[in-house]
């Protein structure tokens, strides 16, 4: 079954607006992280957060462990936001990291 | 630097041909993952190394991969026999441990033609 569950999809923002990104998860975690991929393909860690909250900026994330899930909020967008956003995480007993399918960004002027 | 750096950034390859990526992790890191991203997917885990012992290749999609980490630093990922199905970005990643942060390198992009 679908292990990381990412939403939405697909945003479009105005410059300045806020937004929230979710991601579900199927299974206890020891690593969950959020990702900026930018146009050139890198991926950028912006949280490192299996629980609790974090604040870096205009960015910051929540994770719920218990509740198997996490939220990554982004306050006052900027045109150089946009991209796509990826949760992961290490399931259960897993080294690896399992990504979600992304939610990528448009912020437009 | 101080990342991971991968090379070489690009590949071209026809198909049948043999290829061989590396990876130069974070100094100090123990463990390295392979991942591979297709055209418009999250990336996907391909292998991981503690320091030289390659711990889980579940993720290898056909024997025509390997990976190697001889001396538990840099990694190579070999392919043999390239398909137009390996097409991707092969990145590698390296962590203090699996339940630590990791961190990519910026990745292969290879094509087989």
């Amino acid at each position: 079954g679908i292990q990381v569950e990412q939403s939405p999809p697909d945003l479009i923002l105005q410059e300045g607006a806020n937004s929230t990104l979710r991601c579900n998860f199927s299974d206890s975690v020891n690593n969950l992280q959020w990702f900026h991929q930018n146009p050139w393909g890198q991926l950028i860690n912006l949280f490192y957060i299996p629980s609790g909250t974090k604040q870096n900026g205009r960015l910051s994330a929540t994770t719920v462990a218990t509740e198997r899930y996490s939220l990554l909020y982004i306050s006052s967008s900027q045109t150089t936001d946009s991209g796509v956003y990826f949760c992961a995480v290490v399931l259960g007993t897993a080294s690896k990291l399992t990504f979600g399918t992304g939610t990528r960004l448009q912020v437009t002027l | 630097g101080a990342g991971v750096s991968q090379s070489p950034r690009y590949k071209v390859a026809k198909r049948g041909q043999d290829v061989a990526l590396r990876c130069d992790p974070i100094s100090g890191h123990v463990s390295l993952f392979w991942y591979q991203q297709a055209l418009g997917q999250g990336p996907e885990f391909l292998t991981y190394f503690q320091n030289e012992a390659q711990l889980d290749k579940s993720g290898l999609p056909s024997d025509r991969f390997f990976a190697e980490r001889p001396e538990g630093s840099v990694s190579t990922l070999k392919i043999q026999r390239t398909q137009q199905e390996d097409s991707a970005v092969y990145l590698c990643a390296s962590s203090f441990s699996p339940y630590n942060e990791q961190f990519f390198g910026p990745g292969t992009r290879l094509t087989v033609l």
